[in-house]
C-alpha cells in the first residue's frame, strides 16, 4: 500500500538534546513538508521541499534543520536551538506533476515530549 | 502573507447539519481545501474545490465558494458521532512552494 509513514509515534527528549524524526513515503511525490501542531493553533509550516536535495525554510523553521538526500526521505531534527519543541509533527507529501492541485497526503504524526 | 480564518468550535446535534466557515486572504488560490483530523492521527483530506466552482457536494459533504467575499464553507448533513473532529481550511501557497496554508481548524462536537 502506499503512503507517507512517520515514526516514532512517541518521542521523549531531554532539554539540550537533538531528535531527529523520521518520515517516508513511497507514493513517488517530488514534495514534502513538515507541520507543527498546537493547541489552537492549526497547522503551522516548518520546512518544505520541492525536489531531491533542496528545501526552504517555512513559517517558523528556528531551531529546525532537514535534509532531502532521497526522493523518499524527509527526516526533521528538532535542534536544542528550539526553545518549545514540546509539540504534535505531521509531515506531508503532495505531487507536483499536477501542478494545480497540492492535495497533501499525511502521516500520522509524531507526538515529542520534552522531559 | 497568507491567512486563513476559522471559527474555533461547533456544537450540533446528531442528525442536524454542521456548517462550518473559513475566510481566506490569497485570491492566487486555485484549490481550497477542506481536512478532517481525528485525535491523535493525521490529517485526511475530505473534499476540495477549484477556484471556478461555486459548489460542489460529495454525498453529506457540501462546500461553497464565495470567491468575491474569500468565503469557503462545508456542510455536512446529517451529522453524526463519528463525525466528531477537527475540521480544517486550506488554501495552496504560491509563495511557499505551493504548501498548504492552514487555518487553526474548527472542532465539531456531536451529542446524541
Amino acid at each position: 500500500d502506499g503512503g507517507i509513514t512517520q515514526s516514532p509515534k512517541y518521542l521523549f527528549r531531554k532539554e539540550g538534546q537533538n531528535v531527529t524524526l523520521s518520515c517516508e513515503q513511497n507514493l513517488n511525490h517530488d514534495a514534502m513538508y513538515w507541520y507543527r501542531q498546537d493547541p489552537g493553533q492549526g497547522l503551522r509550516l516548518i520546512y518544505y521541499s520541492q525536489i531531491v536535495n533542496d528545501f526552504q525554510k517555512g513559517d517558523i523553521a528556528e531551531g529546525y534543520s532537514v535534509s532531502r538526500e532521497k526522493k523518499e526521505s524527509f527526516p526533521l531534527t528538532v535542534t536544542s536551538a528550539q526553545k518549545n519543541p514540546t509539540a504534535f509533527y505531521l509531515c506531508a507529501s503532495s505531487d507536483r506533476t499536477t501542478p494545480m492541485n497540492t492535495e497533501a497526503f499525511f502521516g500520522q504524526g509524531t507526538r515529542l515530549t520534552v522531559v | 502573507g497568507e491567512d486563513v480564518e476559522q471559527s474555533l468550535f461547533l456544537s450540533v446535534r446528531e442528525g442536524d447539519s454542521s456548517v462550518i466557515n473559513c475566510t481566506y486572504t490569497d485570491s492566487s488560490s486555485t484549490y481550497l481545501y477542506w481536512y478532517k483530523q481525528e485525535p491523535g492521527a493525521g490529517l485526511q483530506l475530505l473534499t476540495y474545490i477549484f477556484s471556478n466552482m461555486d459548489m460542489k457536494q460529495d454525498q453529506r459533504l457540501t462546500v461553497l465558494l464565495n470567491k468575491k467575499d474569500k468565503h469557503l464553507s462545508l456542510r455536512i448533513a446529517d451529522t453524526q458521532t463519528g463525525d466528531s473532529a477537527i475540521y480544517f481550511c486550506a488554501e495552496s501557497s504560491w509563495q511557499a512552494g505551493t504548501a498548504l496554508i492552514f487555518g487553526k481548524g474548527t472542532t465539531l462536537s456531536v451529542s446524541s
